[in-house]
């Protein structure tokens, strides 16, 4: 089983619509991390959390918002859609202990009608 | 700020040639370097790292060594696969600055047989 996981892997929805992207992690980390990629971009911080009580904005926060429900599950949150929102969006985690590696998952790809 | 600039793609080679993507970074302090691949249809994974100046990462045949007087970080394999195409991206993360890590663009590799 993968160690990080997504849900859903694609969606396609209509603006103002109000969407919830989801992020599982059996890895045992506590820093958890949203991205968004856009082509010759790369990819963009959008919140990131270092654990269940701490949530930051990233580089990309406006017009998101997250929810830590557990040091397993970080989700994200596009309240009311916009087509500049479609995007493939990537959950990462990483371990708080000195090493700085980030481990993605399959990423979930949206479309903003 | 923090900025990585990687060489625009894609990269088009046949089996067995030799690759270099070039990148070079921007960043207040002293980053960890990285090297992240993308396959088609998945996440990021880590391809190698390196901590500090003149270290060489190296993994699967790829290696990149840290210049910092160059502020180069530049991913080299001496003969391709069709296997590794992929989405290569260059990143770092400041020490002190919580494993945020910083992308460059992307740079795209394609391998004919």
């Amino acid at each position: 089983d993968a160690d990080v996981t997504q849900t859903p892997r694609n969606r396609i929805t209509k603006t103002g619509k109000r969407i919830m992207l989801e992020c599982s992690q059996t890895k045992g980390h506590d820093r958890m991390y949203w991205y968004r990629q856009d082509p010759g971009l790369g990819l963009r911080l959008i919140y990131y959390s270092f654990d269940v009580k701490d949530i930051n904005k990233g580089e990309i926060s406006d017009g998101y918002s997250v929810s830590r429900q557990a040091q397993a599950k970080f989700s994200l949150s596009l309240e009311s859609a916009i087509p500049n929102q479609t995007a493939l969006y990537f959950c990462a985690t990483s371990d708080l202990k000195g090493t700085d590696t980030q481990y993605f998952g399959p990423g979930t790809r949206l479309t903003v009608l | 700020g923090d900025s990585v600039t990687q060489m625009e793609g894609p990269v088009t080679l046949s089996e067995e040639a030799c690759l270099t993507i070039n990148c070079t970074y921007t960043a207040t302090g002293y980053p960890s370097l990285f090297w992240y691949v993308q396959y088609p249809g998945e996440g990021l994974q880590l391809l190698l790292k390196a901590t500090k100046a003149d270290d060489k990462g190296s993994n699967k045949g790829f290696e990149a060594t840290y210049r910092k007087e160059t502020t180069s970080f530049h991913l080299e394999k001496g003969s391709v696969q069709v296997s590794d195409s992929a989405v290569y991206f260059c990143a770092l993360s400041e020490n002190n600055a919580g494993n945020m890590l910083t992308f460059g663009g992307g740079t795209r590799l394609m391998v004919k047989p």
